[in-house]
């Protein structure tokens, strides 16, 4: 089956570590993007990469860093610099390397901070 | 002003009702419109593109008023499944796409 998978589903993470967000898709997508949504809040685009090896700052990208290695692969990772990390995170991408195309989101990963 | 706006709800419905909901935009030069459905601590997921034409997909009709900039979304014979979060996306200045905050639906039988 083709789709987009997320892991883990769940994270914990002390104060102070960096975390590592996986991202793989299989539908052959060039673009692929990050997103935060907190309660209440429509969903915050943080990274997003139009092609291997190039990505762009979304509107909340202080704290993050990602990586397009791969076409299949987008990793997310939440630094120590990201003051309110607590958040669900969502990961998808789209046909093409128009970012105005409809989106499909994997499961996305909750990650907590203790 | 947001580039995205939707009244939050919750719109508590019974089954069987007609529901609707509106969504304005900011970006007059937006080209693409669209609708997801999210469950409650699931991922959105594709409801229906909207076209300037408008669209329909069974129960669901989606319109688009560009001269007063907002799309809707008209549900008929909700369904207890259809509750859920309906996040209204449009194409924000950039390019990129912009989702609004939701409008959460409770169908009761």
């Amino acid at each position: 089956d083709g789709g987009i998978t997320q892991s883990p589903k769940y994270l914990f993470r002390k104060e102070g570590q960096n975390v590592t967000l996986s991202c793989e898709q299989n539908l052959n997508h060039d673009a692929m993007y990050w997103y935060r949504q907190d309660p209440g809040q429509g969903l915050r685009l943080i990274y997003y990469s139009q092609i291997v090896n190039d990505f762009q700052k979304g509107d909340i990208a202080e704290g993050y860093s990602v990586s397009r290695e791969k076409k299949e692969s987008f990793p997310l990772t939440v630094t120590s610099a990201q003051k309110n990390p607590t958040a669900f995170y969502l990961c998808a991408s789209s046909i093409g390397t128009a970012i105005y195309n409809e989106q499909f989101f994997g499961p996305g990963t909750r990650l907590t901070v203790l | 002003r947001k580039e995205v706006e939707q009244d939050p709800g919750p719109f508590n419905v019974p089954e069987g009702a007609t529901v609707a909901f509106n969504c304005t935009y900011s970006n007059s030069a937006s080209q693409s419109f669209f609708w997801y459905r999210q469950d409650c601590r699931k991922e959105p997921k594709l409801l229906m593109s909207v076209y300037s034409s408008g669209n329909e997909d069974g129960r669901f009709t989606a319109q688009l008023n560009r001269a007063s900039q907002y799309i809707s979304l008209l549900i008929r014979d909700s369904k207890l499944s259809d509750s859920a979060t309906y996040l209204c996306v449009v194409q924000g200045v950039g390019g990129k796409l912009v989702f609004g905050a939701g409008t959460i639906l409770r169908v009761k039988s």
